[in-house]
């Protein structure tokens, strides 16, 4: 069965600061992994993706993701982070045999000026 | 207007009662879905369509029917709510070739 997990419900970071929001992932097939931005009352926004090729996938906003297959993670980092990216952000994977989706339970970010 | 839309934005109804949501996308996506959103749960995922008249079921099926008869329309019957059924709903579409998807605005549920 597939599943995700955002270990965090909440990260805090200075504006300036690099930050991390962790993501780990379980499949049985090959993963397709996402990351989706929520701001307030709004739908999800995509952010980034990973199907194949280089590990390190850049997205929207600056935003970048790790693809980490032995440790079965895909961490989404930032060098600076904005007092603009505080939102609640949902990490999602699709094995590559269906295509039913599961998210995380998300992670609020918050950037502190 | 091209995009995803959802309505009502905001419904309020009683236990028993049937409801529906409408989801429409005007980019022809094969995929559409059907999430919940509640608290400390995430996203979840109820019934997804690979296209028209091809529909199936995700993690919290129960208690809800959808239907596709159309590509760009994707509805969602509540066939007798339940207070459990209280959440914010959120349509989306997305092509086999991108694996991106697009989330309407949502629709936020009250059942009493």
């Amino acid at each position: 069965a597939q599943s995700v997990a955002q270990p965090e419900d909440q990260v805090n970071v200075a504006e300036g600061n690099p930050l991390t929001v962790k993501c780990t992932y379980s499949v049985s097939g090959n993963p397709y992994l996402f990351w989706y931005v929520q701001y307030p009352n709004r739908g999800l926004q995509f952010l980034l993706k990973y199907i194949t090729g280089d590990n390190l996938v850049k997205g929207s906003y600056g935003f970048e993701a790790e693809f980490n297959k032995s440790q079965t993670s895909f961490h989404l980092k930032k060098p600076s982070a904005l007092v603009s990216d505080s939102a609640l952000y949902f990490c999602a994977v699709r094995d590559s045999g269906t295509y039913k989706y599961i998210f995380g339970t998300g992670t609020r970010l918050k950037v502190l000026a | 207007d091209a995009g995803i839309t959802q309505s009502p934005r905001y419904k309020i109804t009683e236990t028993g009662r049937q409801v529906t949501l409408m989801c429409h996308q005007t980019w022809s996506h094969s995929y559409m879905f059907w999430y919940r959103q509640d608290l400390g749960h995430g996203l979840r995922l109820i019934y997804y369509s690979a296209a028209a008249d091809i529909t199936d079921k995700g993690e919290v099926p129960d208690g809800y029917v959808v239907s596709r008869s159309k590509t760009e329309n994707f509805p969602l019957t509540l066939e007798s709510a339940t207070r459990s059924q209280t959440s914010v709903y959120f349509c989306a579409s997305s092509d086999w070739a991108t694996n991106e998807q697009f989330f309407g605005p949502g629709t936020r549920l009250t059942v009493l």
